[in-house]
């Protein structure tokens, strides 16, 4: 099975920072990772999906790069309504995801 | 806008069945994959199965001997059974549509999610 990683799994940020969020996956997975975005007591939100192309609607401040076994999440410029825990997801055999980022206000 | 709502009892008692439905708007079941969810309070998403609008299914092996999906395409649609059930089922159910692109999948459209409760 192929398993992701994602780090870190905690960040503190200030309203207008830039912010990174990795996920490794233990095997070549091509580009075929999505990303969600999860507010309290809310369902997943799609952001990414094919690493990089960003979901209809989504804010042009989402971007997702990489390929293989790494990709990053990178938000330019947080917005209060970001603070929110992030999952990365990969389709092999069956949709799997990450542990999870909790982005929280500093 | 596509919309999904689950619907089904909060509470089920140990070791007897949990039962959802997942009815669909504004989008048609047809040729279409379709998925159940559940996330523990505080952890994270774990994907149960998938129902094709032609009735094929795969499940999650971790709970393959317990779960049945079905489709109605007439009342737009698709369900979740999981058979025996025990504390650590308790959790947010969510289905969702599932999307191809390329040779992966991803999930565009979610319900609300339900949340069930495994208490006698």
């Amino acid at each position: 099975d192929i398993h992701l990683t994602q780090s870190p799994s905690f960040l503190s940020a200030s309203v207008g920072d830039r912010v990174t969020i990795t996920c490794r996956a233990s095997q070549d997975i091509s580009k075929y990772l999505a990303w969600y975005q999860q507010r309290p007591g809310k369902a997943p939100k799609l952001l990414i999906y094919g690493a990089s192309t960003l979901q209809n609607g989504v804010p042009s401040r989402f971007s997702g790069s990489g390929s293989e076994t790494e990709f990053t999440l990178t938000i330019g410029g947080l917005q209060p309504e970001d603070f929110a825990t992030y999952y990365c997801q990969q389709f092999n055999s069956y949709p799997l995801f990450g542990g999870g980022t909790k982005v929280e206000i500093k | 806008q596509v919309h999904l709502q689950e619907s089904g009892p909060g509470l089920v008692k140990p070791w007897e069945t949990l039962s959802l439905t997942c009815t669909v708007s504004n989008a048609s079941m047809r040729s279409q994959y379709w998925s159940w969810f559940r996330q523990p309070a505080g952890k994270g998403l774990e994907w149960l199965g998938r129902i094709y609008s032609t009735g094929n299914t795969n499940y999650n092996a971790s709970i393959k001997s317990r779960v049945v999906m079905s489709v109605d395409k007439s009342k737009n649609q698709f369900s979740l059974e999981l058979r025996s059930v025990i504390a650590a089922d308790t959790a947010v159910y969510y289905c969702a549509r599932g999307v191809f692109w390329s040779a992966g999948v991803h999930f565009d459209n979610w319900g609300q999610g339900i949340l069930v409760i495994v208490s006698s």
